[in-house]
């Protein structure tokens, strides 16, 4: 079975400062790969996902996110995160044709201080 | 708008009862999937379901049932036989594709604690 690593549990950042949340998985076979955040009191809601094709791809309010095969990784990137960037932040993986059930990492908890 | 709806937001269970979550989506999805939300440990796959009549355990399915009768409905039975009940939970539905690549979209949750 996947399974998906966040290695950063909390992470606290100054406004205007560069952001890069870490996310590993493990699996052989081929994935789709996606970044979903929460905001305080908010339903939680996709940032971007990756399923083929540039392996840099972006999403919403900025961010974009890197695959990088060879390393397992989707690490999500910001250049310069805002107050209103705090929030929890999930990476999530399936596998390709497998059906669309995800498996999340244990989440980021971002604070960006003004 | 379309979306997700789940009812209710706060829930309370007594010890040996059986209580049940509602999430109904008219996004007219033919995936819906219950997912558990601990702190420090993420989403966890509780049930999930690719067409009307049929559902599949996810990783954590002991002590909880689901039934899909209709399309826009997927309710979550919590039954006493779940020990350690009291969690977020979060319903999700999706499209289906041939390539498993289309986003899920949530609902706002139910937290649901023991008395």
């Amino acid at each position: 079975a996947q399974s998906v690593s966040q290695h950063n549990h909390h992470v606290i950042l100054s406004e205007a400062a560069s952001l890069e949340l870490g996310c590993n998985y493990s699996y052989g076979g081929t994935v789709n790969l996606f970044w979903y955040v929460q905001y305080p009191g908010q339903h939680l809601q996709l940032l971007l996902k990756y399923f083929s094709g540039d392996p840099l791809v972006k999403g919403i309010k900025g961010f974009e996110a890197e695959f990088i095969k060879s390393k397992f990784s989707f690490n999500l990137r910001k250049p310069s995160v805002q107050w209103s960037d705090t929030a929890e932040y999930f990476c999530a993986v399936n596998i390709r044709g497998g059906g669309n059930k995800l498996t999340f990492g244990t989440g980021t908890q971002l604070k960006v201080e003004l | 708008d379309g979306g997700i709806t789940q009812s209710p937001k706060y829930l309370f269970r007594k010890e040996g009862q059986n209580v049940t979550l509602s999430c109904e989506q008219n996004l007219n999805h033919d995936a819906m999937y219950w997912y558990r939300q601990d702190p420090g440990q993420g989403l966890r796959l509780i049930y999930y379901s690719q067409i009307v009549n049929d559902f599949q355990k996810g990783d954590i399915a002991e002590g909880y049932s689901v039934s899909r009768e209709k399309k826009e409905s997927f309710p979550l039975t919590v039954t006493s036989a779940q020990k350690n009940p009291t969690a977020f939970y979060l319903c999700a539905s999706s499209m289906q594709g041939q390539y498993s690549n289309q986003p899920q979209h949530f609902g706002d949750g139910t937290r649901l604690s023991i008395l």
